[in-house]
């Protein structure tokens, strides 16, 4: 039972332009949410985060949004970037700071020059 | 700091061979733990520790042991391989009230 779903295996966008990267949930115990970003033969990296009391957080060019009623949350890159090409994995947790994390199953973004 | 380390990168295992993966890290993390990578899967949690001394089990345990002897060191043990077990394996640490856990390199094993 996949309690975190990103169900987009592959995203290509052209370059400059915005990125939508999409997360499901089905546990309503989901506190906290973070996306991290992979490179092939590396580990994942934290990306940026949020918690359920707000709707939305940006860092930089990247932007999440949350939907608590819908379950549903998104990354947003504005604009994409070449280096942006990467795994990106939604992640998901009871409480804020937990160390125990539940991952979706990630969705690769290709940025197109 | 070098972060988090992983020894091996890659390992070849012949079914019921035993064998330990390592994990070090520098940053004085309370907490530490492991992930396995299969495609279509995300990363799943196998065992977890929250400080030297102290671990359970995460949502995939079966087959694997851990310990945590010291601050800096949480190996996963495979008693007996399968190849059930091929996948990337991860290490990550955090600090105790933070979000962020930071992942090491990966290793990539294969059971025969």
């Amino acid at each position: 039972d996949q309690q975190v779903k990103q169900n987009s295996p592959s995203l290509s966008v052209q370059e400059g332009r915005i990125s939508i990267l999409n997360c499901d949930y089905t546990n309503s115990m989901f506190d906290y949410f973070l996306w991290y970003k992979k490179y092939p033969a590396e580990g994942p990296t934290f990306l940026i985060s949020i918690s359920s009391i707000k709707d939305k957080n940006e860092d930089g060019r990247f932007t999440v949004f949350l939907n608590k009623s819908a379950k549903h949350l998104s990354l947003h890159i504005v604009p994409s970037q070449p280096g942006d090409s990467a795994v990106y994995f939604c992640a998901a947790s009871a409480i804020q700071g937990a160390q125990k994390l539940v991952f979706g199953q990630g969705t690769r973004l290709t940025i197109n020059p | 700091n070098a972060g988090v380390t992983q020894t091996p990168k890659f390992q070849v295992l012949k079914t019921g061979q035993s064998m330990t993966l390592q994990c070090a890290q520098d940053m004085n993390h309370e907490y530490m733990s492991w992930y396995r990578q299969d495609p279509g899967m995300g990363l799943r949690l196998i065992h977890y520790s929250v400080g030297a001394g102290i671990t359970d089990q995460g949502e995939v345990p079966n087959g694997y042991n851990v310990s945590r002897s010291t601050t800096e060191d949480f190996p996963l043990r495979l008693l007996s391989a399968a190849p059930s077990q091929t996948s990337v394996y991860f290490c990550a640490s955090k600090r105790s009230p933070d979000n962020e856990q930071f992942f090491g390199p990966g290793t990539r094993l294969t059971v025969l």
